[in-house]
């Protein structure tokens, strides 16, 4: 079944620590997104991609950077972790066309002590 | 002005009644519309989308847009407790290949 998939979905860690956070899409989508939320607010746009060897930053700054080699894979790494990293971080696809429908993945719960 | 607003409620609303949700965006070359159902800790699932003017329905839900007038709306009919959810509006502008996501609306289904 086609789908898109985030690891690890919990991840509870120390400061300083470096983290990679993996997403794949088994949906052929060539667009790929990262998005940032904490409870109860609003979605904002960390990094994006329109295909291999193209990434771009989003609409808020994050620290965080991202590669994308395969079609299929997407990962989020920040260097060293800090709390105020600690949010939940939300993978999404799409497909190229008219309209762009977004599919999320399941989400990374991040916790930085 | 927030490109895409919505408001935050909660909108409370009796089991079986229709809850009507509304979106405004400020980019007058928006194509594509977009709903999509957030419950507390998950993500974000895609309910509907409509890029032309009128109404398109799916089940219970009904997409509401009005191009001229800059809005987008949801109905959702016969509401039942588990249509408590935040509800996300998102817009892709006229450029690039990103969507827009309002602040969503929180919908709160009372038995």
């Amino acid at each position: 079944e086609a789908d898109i998939y985030q690891t690890p979905r919990y991840l509870v860690i120390g400061t300083g620590k470096k983290i990679t956070l993996e997403c794949s899409q088994t949906m052929g989508h060539d667009k790929m997104y990262w998005y940032q939320q904490d409870p109860g607010m609003e979605l904002h746009l960390i990094h994006y991609s329109y295909g291999v060897n193209s990434t771009e930053k989003g609409d808020l700054s994050s620290e965080s950077t991202v590669s994308r080699i395969r079609t299929e894979h997407f990962p989020l790494t920040l260097e060293s972790a800090r709390p105020s990293h600690t949010s939940q971080y939300l993978c999404a696809s799409s497909e190229f066309g008219q309209h762009y429908e977004q599919y999320f993945g399941p989400g990374t719960r991040l916790t930085v002590t | 002005q927030k490109e895409v607003e919505q408001n935050s409620g909660p909108l409370s609303v009796p089991e079986g009644a229709i809850a009507s949700l509304n979106c405004t965006y400020s980019d007058r070359g928006s194509q594509s519309f977009f709903w999509y159902r957030q419950y507390s800790g998950k993500s974000p699932e895609l309910i509907m989308f409509i890029y032309s003017n009128g109404d398109k329905e799916d089940g219970r839900f009904t997409a509401q847009l009005n191009k001229a007038s800059q809005y987008v709306s949801l109905l959702i009919r016969d509401s039942q407790p588990s249509d408590s959810a935040t509800y996300l509006c998102a817009v892709k502008g006229a450029a690039g290949n990103k969507l827009t996501f309002g602040g969503g609306t929180r919908v709160l289904v009372k038995p």
